[in-house]
């Protein structure tokens, strides 16, 4: 476990209401990744941060923003969320002090339906 | 723009085998390149990474190696046991830092 913990784990909404996910981590790492994992497509990068207030779009950042005002928090946010953002969404992070170079850690998972 | 491939998509393999898992990517201007297994329901767990200016990293019965002006590593299991049946998922770090990755082969090894 590097110290990266994502919430809520799950999260059932419906259409059109905002949802935000949050990515916490605790060793001062650079750089952070939001990816979505669906069936099919495997993990796709929606966003990612390369320090605080710095970030860049992924593959399918179409729908989706981010935030990171401190290190530790990288929060991904549904303006207002469809039946297509149904998803596994992963927090990822690298280059703290943990781990080897380059080396990508990974939380648990948030489940979100959307109805 | 890199992709990152992994063939087969699924695999299974007798209890005790030795065996390779495949990843090929499409742009050989790479900072590093990690394997991860992941279990159902559960996120990714780092298995081996390898910095660009490696062949090879090894941990326990795996080993990973890389060849960059190819444009392909393999993920060698030695020994297989049921406990290794899990989704195996490679990634490449490219220079920008967006980091790709395929979509996995599904292990199933078998008792």
């Amino acid at each position: 476990d590097a110290g990266i913990t994502q919430s809520p784990r799950h999260k059932v909404t419906e259409t059109g209401t905002p949802v935000t996910l949050r990515c916490h981590q605790t060793e001062n790492h650079r750089y952070m990744y939001w990816y979505r994992q669906d069936p099919g497509h495997g993990l796709r990068l929606i966003h990612y941060s390369y320090g605080v207030k710095d970030t860049d779009k992924g593959e399918v950042s179409d729908g989706y923003s981010v935030s990171r005002s401190k290190t530790e928090d990288f929060l991904l946010t549904l303006e207002s969320a469809t039946s297509s953002q149904t998803s596994v969404y992963f927090c990822a992070i690298s280059g703290g002090d943990r781990g080897l170079p380059g080396e990508l850690f990974f939380g648990e998972g948030s489940r979100l339906t959307v109805l | 723009k890199q992709e990152v491939t992994q063939i087969p998509a699924a695999l299974s393999v007798p209890e005790g085998e030795n065996l390779v898992l495949n990843c090929s990517f499409t742009d050989s201007a790479i900072y590093n390149l990690q394997w991860f297994r992941q279990d159902p329901g559960k996120g990714l767990t780092s298995l081996l990474l390898i910095q660009s200016s490696q062949r090879e990293q090894t941990s326990g019965r795996l080993n990973a190696s890389l060849d960059k002006s190819s444009g392909r590593s393999t993920l060698y299991i030695a020994a297989s046991q049921p406990g290794d049946s899990a989704t195996y998922l490679c990634a490449v770090r490219p220079g920008d830092d967006k980091i790709i990755f395929g979509k996995g082969t599904r292990l199933h090894i078998l008792p």
